[in-house]
């Protein structure tokens, strides 16, 4: 089932603009992590968050563990930006480390 | 950063045929998942090893088998390759941060 949703499911933004990625949780979920899945299918790591906000650079990302989602925020979106978002919660009760993947969120940068 | 290799990074297998695809990482990491993932979806995990010697099913652990030889090697054995496991896999570690690192990820087409 959909454990975890992301939103939307594809998104296309002009180069400079800002926008916001959402994964919605219908599990207990205690830890989130996102990831970037560039064009070539590399998978990269942005952020790991307990419930709260971290930063880094343009990327700005929340997660509110009472209301059960997270959001990723782009500031000022680069041509590099450009690939497919995954978030995966890290779920009590669930062994550690297991992670529940969303089914992403195809981003393209518009010059 | 975490380094993780994955071999072979693409293969083609015959249906029914054995397929062995191999991860090492150099980090230390106690933990290392098998994951895959379907075109334009997101990653679903197989297999995961807490430690050396030690393998458990995961999400969807039907066909295939996991080996854990030493803590820096995690396999994932396909012993009747079948069409529907044409994917692309992931192997990724983690320590006690949680946060995981992903492999460049194995191509396998099954004919």
């Amino acid at each position: 089932g959909d454990q975890v949703k992301q939103s939307p499911s594809a998104l296309s933004l002009q180069e400079g603009t800002n926008s916001a990625l959402r994964c919605n949780f219908s599990i207990a979920t205690t830890t989130v992590q996102w990831f970037l899945q560039n064009p070539r299918g590399s998978l990269m790591n942005l952020f790991y968050l307990v419930p709260g906000t971290k930063e880094n650079g343009r990327l700005k990302s929340t997660f509110n563990s009472k209301e059960s989602y997270s959001t990723l925020h782009i500031r000022d979106a680069q041509l590099e930006d450009s690939g497919t978002y995954f978030c995966a919660a890290g779920v009590r009760g669930s062994a550690l480390g297991r992670l529940h993947f969303g089914a992403g969120t195809q981003l393209i940068v518009i010059p | 950063e975490a380094a993780v290799t994955q071999s072979p990074r693409s293969k083609v297998a015959v249906t029914g045929g054995k397929v062995t695809l191999s991860c090492h990482q150099t980090n230390n990491h106690d933990y290392m998942y098998w994951y895959r993932q379907d075109t334009g979806h997101g990653l679903r995990l197989i297999h995961y090893s807490y430690v050396a010697d030690s393998t458990e099913k995961g999400d969807i652990p039907d066909g295939y088998k996991a080996s854990r030889p030493s803590q820096e090697n995690f396999s994932l054995i396909l012993e009747l390759a079948s069409l529907s496991q044409t994917a692309v896999y992931f192997c990724a570690s983690s320590g006690t941060e949680d946060t995981q690192y992903f492999g460049p990820g194995t191509r396998l087409l099954v004919l």
